[in-house]
């Protein structure tokens, strides 16, 4: 397995437009999360889904942020408009709720988003 | 809602010195997951703790859960400059399936 697949792997883009970040999580996983890390804030969870629909969305920041996840093979993250400090490290997660009991999160590569 | 806290923030140790980072829950947890991130790479898990007081060693590493299940903590003997890295400790409470809290991590630096 290729393991999670994060695109675009870089993204600059200027205050006010629309940024969409993709996922495809590893096949059989049926949760899917997407994570935050900047220096300030650290590692922090904006959302994540079971089977995909979302479960817990308390992490995401405002009404800008908004995440699909239309199949098992494919989540989105879109800010719209971005702002200078949603510039961060953005993180898709996954991890099987079934086989192993450690129910350990598979990270895929990060999406580096500046904002200008 | 459920915080986990960890230090020291930062560390640098000489080569073969040892290292322990320690990670601090605000509430009771079911289990805690340990991840690795080298610089610009992404988190790797390294292991979880379920039992309470339990221990379990990878090689150099040395990973202990607390009795009360609120706290746990990372020793590496003898640190070589391949653990260079942030490490996070990452607690799941007693509600709800798969949702982990990240600790703020430590950053180790190891001086050859």
């Amino acid at each position: 397995d290729a393991g999670v697949i994060q695109s675009p792997r870089h993204e600059v883009t200027e205050m006010g437009q629309e940024v969409t970040l993709r996922c495809k999580p590893i096949s059989g996983h049926d949760y899917l999360f997407w994570y935050r890390q900047t220096m300030m804030r650290g590692l922090e969870l904006l959302i994540y889904f079971n089977n995909n629909v979302p479960i817990d969305d308390s992490g995401m920041p405002e009404d800008r942020f908004s995440a699909k996840m239309p199949n098992a093979s494919f989540s989105t993250l879109k800010i719209q408009p971005s702002e200078p400090r949603d510039s961060a490290v953005y993180f898709c997660a996954s991890s099987s709720s079934s086989g192993s009991s450690y129910n350990e999160q598979f990270f895929g590569p990060g999406t580096r988003l500046t904002v200008l | 809602g459920q915080q986990v806290m960890q230090i020291p923030q930062y560390q640098h140790v000489q080569e073969g010195e040892d290292f322990t980072t320690y990670c601090n829950s605000s509430t009771t947890l079911s289990n805690i997951q340990w991840y690795k991130q080298r610089p610009g790479g992404h988190p790797v898990f390294l292991i979880q703790l379920v039992k309470s007081g339990e221990v379990k060693k990878q090689k150099r590493l040395t990973f202990q859960f607390g009795e009360a299940k609120k706290n746990s903590s990372l020793h590496i003997t003898a640190t070589q400059t391949t653990d260079v890295g942030t490490y996070f400790c990452a607690g799941k409470g007693t509600g709800g399936y798969q949702k982990v809290t990240f600790g703020t991590g430590t950053k180790l630096q190891v001086i050859p």
